[in-house]
């Protein structure tokens, strides 16, 4: 069985970039398709984007410009940094296994991060 | 605001059953059948427990079911169960390469 977790800072100011790691453990990373999700306090879910296993990218458009996900094979992992971060931007943080049709078939416990000075 | 609407709240006793609905548009809910949904306890990782608007993951209890007519998709839990109290998400896709949320659902077993 696949599992997910999510690591990475609490805590990041503002102007400064989110980074967060998703580490896959039961199942090679090098295959399906891997996102990013995130609900913010008292919010609903949003979808940040995925990275494929070939190391495509599909971002929220209403993200895009600030998004970047990357794969890491040797290490089962997949990475989100997310710049210029503003109080807005405080969140919990999921990872999730995509299956087709933007189906989430596991996913981590999630991360909280405030952004705050 | 959730691009789809969930009532807020669903409740019924142990035994019974109960329907949460998803509405959406014909751009999403009513345009393809990629409707999800999740079940969150708080703290705890999200679990899948319907998938292409009917489909049930190995694993979850053939006491959910999913459906949908028109824009709006529904997700019944029959037979409640004090461990189905949680919160229960419905997503679609919705054109563009973007995903759509319902706002949630936290269904109480009373």
């Amino acid at each position: 069985q696949v599992q997910l977790q999510e690591s990475g800072p609490g805590l990041v100011k503002p102007s400064e970039t989110l980074s967060l790691t998703c580490t896959v453990s039961g199942g090679p990373i090098s295959s399906d398709y891997w996102s990013w999700i995130r609900q913010p306090p008292g919010k609903g879910l949003e979808w940040i984007g995925y990275i494929r296993y070939s190391g495509t990218t599909n971002y929220n458009s209403s993200l895009k410009s600030r998004v970047t996900i990357s794969l890491d094979t040797s290490k089962n992992q997949f990475s989100l940094k997310l710049t210029s971060v503003t109080a807005a931007d405080t969140a919990v943080y999921y990872c999730a296994r995509n299956s087709g049709c933007y189906t989430w078939t596991q996913w981590g416990q999630g991360t909280l991060v405030t952004v705050s000075s | 605001q959730s691009a789809l609407t969930q009532p807020p709240s669903a409740s019924g006793s142990p035994g019974q059953s109960v329907t949460i609905s998803c509405t959406g548009t014909s751009s999403d809910v009513g345009g393809y059948n990629c409707v999800s949904w999740y079940q969150h306890h708080p703290g705890k990782a999200p679990k899948l427990m319907i998938y292409e608007v009917t489909k049930r993951p190995s694993g979850v209890p053939d006491r959910f079911s999913g459906s949908k007519s028109g824009n709006t998709a529904s997700l019944t839990v029959s037979g409640l169960q004090a461990e189905d109290e949680a919160d229960y998400y419905c997503t679609s896709y919705g054109g563009g390469n973007n995903p759509v949320f319902g706002g949630g659902t936290k269904l109480t077993v009373l």
